[in-house]
């Protein structure tokens, strides 16, 4: 199984707040987990990434939570920003499955200020 | 450092015509990967290109062709367009074949009418 889950679908966050989004994935196989964030009318860009032997990692406000057993990562956003309203993407490769990345369906972030 | 770029930024075609996209990568990176963005199915990967090989191919019919050149740029070529090839085309760039980090260009609006 290649896919990826992603939930929420779409998530409202009080400026400040905690957003948090969650991907779970079947292949345990996968061994690259990057989040990418888009906004409109422009290319995904490159978040944070994690591999499954780590089980956090942080840069600035932006940290990956993963849980290997459980085959389920999430990315959280502390102290949120009406600047970070924007559509959020996990996904999941191994580059000896031609290092495609199999993406979620996305979150769609707004941040009220 | 320049990043990925596309051209054109967005192109109008009609059903039966053939479409072209281009990329230019990351200088110093030598793989190419073409993803589709349709409207509610998320991001697909299509083509990767390495050294001049494609390496991997998504599940597109065989009317979506590519080629990557000897200055690592690539072309995605769409033959008998049909409407629902609507979408948005990526182009993404990594250092090599062993590195899964993927930068995307700000993608190629494609509308089929």
């Amino acid at each position: 199984q290649q896919q990826v889950k992603q939930s929420p679908q779409s998530l409202i966050v009080q400026k400040g707040g905690i957003s948090i989004i969650n991907c779970a994935y079947e292949n345990t196989a996968f061994d690259y987990f990057p989040w990418y964030q888009q906004f409109p009318g422009k290319g995904p860009a490159l978040l944070i990434a994690i591999r499954p032997d780590v089980s956090e990692k942080k840069e600035g406000r932006f940290t990956i939570s993963f849980n290997k057993s459980a085959k389920q990562f999430s990315l959280h956003i502390m102290d949120s920003q009406p600047g970070d309203s924007a559509t959020y993407f996990c996904a999941a490769s191994r580059w000896e499955y031609g290092n495609k990345l199999v993406f979620g369906a996305g979150t769609i972030l707004r941040v009220k200020s | 450092e320049a990043g990925v770029t596309q051209s054109p930024t967005h192109l109008i075609k009609t059903r039966g015509q053939q479409a072209t996209l281009r990329c230019s990568p990351i200088s110093g990176h030598t793989s190419v990967y073409w993803y589709q963005q349709a409207l509610g199915l998320g991001l697909q990967f299509l083509l990767w290109y390495d050294e001049g090989e494609e390496r991997n191919r998504g599940n597109f019919p065989p009317r979506f062709s590519g080629r990557q050149f000897p200055n690592y740029s690539s072309e995605l070529n769409v033959n008998a367009l049909e409407l629902e090839d609507s979408a948005l085309y990526l182009c993404a760039s990594s250092l090599g074949t062993a590195q899964e980090t993927q930068y995307f260009g700000p993608g190629t609006r494609l509308l089929v009418l």
